[in-house]
């Protein structure tokens, strides 16, 4: 399996419901970030939490790590319509010639309905 | 989809045939990257660039190239040689400054190879 798998592939909840995806990776991880891709777009910056953290909140996001585990989940609450769209974790690590690389997991498909 | 521009949006192409992706950002960023996406798949590093005339090979790097000439600009070659080039390409750039590692992604270029 891939550094950075999504959990599930596809989820579809009514408007108003709280709708949680979840990353699992196998590396050491200096942050991991969450990414949210509307159809045929490029990537948007959600949330970022660092592995010393555990858990971190944005607006209507939260974001869990857990490095024993090597799993993080996103959590978007009181869902809309307009948080249709694919979400991707991507695990940040440091290159050993300076810089970061991000490795991005292959997404959950989230679709809200009216 | 923030400083980042690609060109052109959708880009057709005979096999056979070099085509070249255009990348631009106007936000300072040092490092910048090139991305492919295939359906339902996550994204996959190509190329990347910390500094301007630098750039090192990803995970996917074989039948690319790229160059860093200007630090606003990150062409992408798909070559003959790439045996599968139809995919979805991305861009994206982040700061060199300390503590920031979100980065910011263009809007992608479709590019179907017939």
């Amino acid at each position: 399996s891939q550094q950075g798998e999504e959990d599930p592939q596809a989820l579809s909840i009514q408007e108003g419901e709280n709708a949680t995806m979840n990353c699992s990776y196998k590396t050491s991880i200096n942050n991991l970030q969450w990414y949210r891709q509307n159809s045929g777009r490029g990537l948007v910056h959600l949330i970022l939490i660092r592995s010393n953290e555990r858990e971190k909140h944005s607006g209507r996001l939260r974001v869990t790590l857990d490095t024993s585990k090597k799993s993080s989940s996103l959590l978007i609450t009181a869902s809309r319509a307009a948080d249709t769209a694919s979400y991707f974790c991507a695990t940040d690590a440091r290159l050993t010639g300076g810089g970061n690389k991000l490795t991005f997991g292959t997404g959950t498909q989230l679709k809200v309905e009216l | 989809d923030g400083g980042i521009t690609q060109s052109p949006k959708y880009l057709f192409r005979k096999e056979g045939q070099n085509v070249t992706l255009s990348c631009e950002q106007n936000l300072n960023h040092d490092a910048m990257y090139w991305y492919r996406q295939d359906p339902g798949q996550g994204l996959r590093l190509i190329y990347y660039s910390q500094i301007v005339n630098d750039f090192q090979k990803g995970d996917i790097a074989e039948g690319y190239s790229v160059s860093r000439e200007k630090k606003e600009s990150f062409p992408l070659t798909v070559t003959s040689a790439q045996k599968n080039p139809t995919a979805f390409y991305l861009c994206a750039s982040k700061s060199a400054s300390g503590g920031l590692y979100e980065q910011y992604f263009g809007p992608g270029t479709r590019l179907t190879v017939t």
